[in-house]
């Protein structure tokens, strides 16, 4: 059974920084791409970021590009989101999903992780 | 404004027949697939529709979508209590070298 665990979420002030990790379990996690994706409260779904296979290409979008940063360890099965800069605009829900790359589909959500940028 | 637009709500009466419109451009919806996702409230999104037609294994044949030029749709036959969720459209736009989604529609289950 695919499983993927987000966690790193919390409460913190604008201009701060927080990293974000999502555990994979049940799946050849080096064979998948991985992406973040949002969701502020009472919104949508907004796509964040994808890392392909490997690794080799990272995807961003414009709203996070040169702020926030996705890695993978292969030796953890895990996916990261360094998020530096934080505004109050990022505060959302972040869930991690794999799938094929960054044009989708993402077959498989985690239950996602609460973000929070507030002073 | 999301890059793909979505009705924000539409209704029907259990085992009616709905659609859900996504409509999007040359850049986005044009040259590439649509895939569909379910949210119900609470929970995390659940993939129905891949490849703008394809089911993943689970999901009921109700469920179907399909796409032409620059829109595609979802639709749910035989409406269930059940089925009472968000939904989303998603695909890759070139001109923003990124994925993106509609807005989300709403239904209702009357």
């Amino acid at each position: 059974e695919v499983q993927l665990v987000e966690s790193g979420g919390g409460l913190v002030q604008p201009g701060g920084s927080l990293r974000l990790s999502c555990a994979a379990s049940g799946f050849t996690f080096s064979s998948y791409a991985m992406s973040w994706v949002r969701q502020a409260p009472g919104k949508g779904l907004d796509w964040v970021s994808t890392i392909s296979v490997g690794g080799g290409r990272k995807y961003y979008a414009d709203s996070v590009k040169g702020r926030f940063t996705i890695s993978t360890d292969n030796s953890k099965n895990t996916l990261y989101l360094q998020m530096n800069s934080l505004r109050v605009e990022d505060t959302a829900l972040y869930y991690c999903a794999n799938g094929l790359g960054v044009a989708g589909p993402f077959d498989y959500w985690g239950r996602g992780t609460l973000v929070t940028v507030s002073s | 404004q999301s890059v793909l637009t979505q009705p924000p709500s539409v209704s029907g009466a259990p085992g009616q027949r709905v659609t859900i419109s996504c409509s999007g451009r040359s850049s986005n919806i044009g040259p590439y697939d649509v895939h569909w996702y379910q949210q119900i409230p609470g929970t995390a999104p659940k993939l129905l529709i891949y490849g703008n037609t394809n089911r993943p294994s689970g999901v009921p044949d109700r469920f179907s979508g399909s796409k032409s030029g620059t829109s595609a749709s979802l639709a749910i036959t035989g409406l269930q209590a059940e089925d009472e969720a968000d939904y989303y459209c998603q695909s890759y736009d070139s001109s923003l070298s990124g994925s993106v989604f509609g807005g989300g529609t709403k239904l209702t289950v009357l």
